[in-house]
């Protein structure tokens, strides 16, 4: 099972937006609707924060959002702040019974 | 508080074993699937195994199957993964992970335990 592909890095301002895309294939991110985002900080667990494409578990700012079209899903941020700078991996269920993680997007608020 | 607490982990030589422990609190243990998520040093997650509530149903990552075995003990509040005949690309911290629900997400995770193989 490859690995989902997500952008290496991207960047922003304070108070802007930015988009993180995870492409997969019919088996997996297009074929279901169980993506879901991780933040990661230097040295910490990750800490869920996007489930099943567009669900934010509680304690979730509303500034983080997911969607999915085809075979990618995106994880926006509206509103960077720069306590949000860190590592952010995206995962799919597939049609194996398994669970595939993105390869890590950085993400650095400038 | 939901707490997830990995132990087990240290330095093992090529072609050795260690087995990883998860104790859990703050929930019903026997009421989730769980899972074992890896993380090289400096590189991205890998998801490795899952097992349900009840532990009939297993899976693992096709980089692990045949070498690693997960299983529970819920009246312990415990999960567990024995893993054999290590290899060097198995060096990386491991985290125990609550699941919402098998491929929906991974809710709770544990703080991680280091496993090391080298010789």
């Amino acid at each position: 099972q490859s690995a989902l592909t997500q952008p290496a890095s991207v960047s922003g301002s304070p108070g802007q937006s930015i988009t993180i895309s995870c492409t997969g294939t019919s088996s997996d991110v297009g074929g279901y609707n169980y993506v879901s985002w991780y933040q990661q900080h230097p040295g910490k667990a990750p800490k869920l924060m996007i489930y099943e494409v567009s669900n934010r578990p509680s304690g979730v700012p509303d500034l983080f959002s997911g969607s999915k079209s085809g075979n990618t899903a995106s994880l926006t941020i509206s509103g960077l702040q720069a306590e949000d700078e860190a590592d952010y991996y995206c995962s799919s269920y597939t049609s194996s019974n398994t669970v595939v993680f993105g390869g890590g997007t950085k993400l650095t608020v400038l | 508080e939901v707490q997830l607490v990995e132990s087990g982990g240290g330095l093992v030589q090529p072609g050795g074993s260690l087995r990883l422990s998860c104790a859990t609190s703050g929930f019903t243990l026997g009421n989730y699937e769980m899972n074992w998520v890896r993380q090289p040093p400096g590189k991205g997650l890998e998801w490795v195994s899952h097992i349900s509530s009840s532990g009939s149903a297993i899976y693992y990552a096709d980089s692990v199957q045949g070498r690693f075995t997960i299983s529970r003990d819920n009246a312990k509040n415990s999960l567990y993964l024995q893993m054999n005949s290590l290899r060097v690309e198995d060096t990386a911290v491991y985290y125990c992970a609550r699941d919402l629900g098998w491929g929906s997400g991974f809710d709770y995770w544990g703080q991680g335990t280091l496993v090391s193989v080298s010789s």
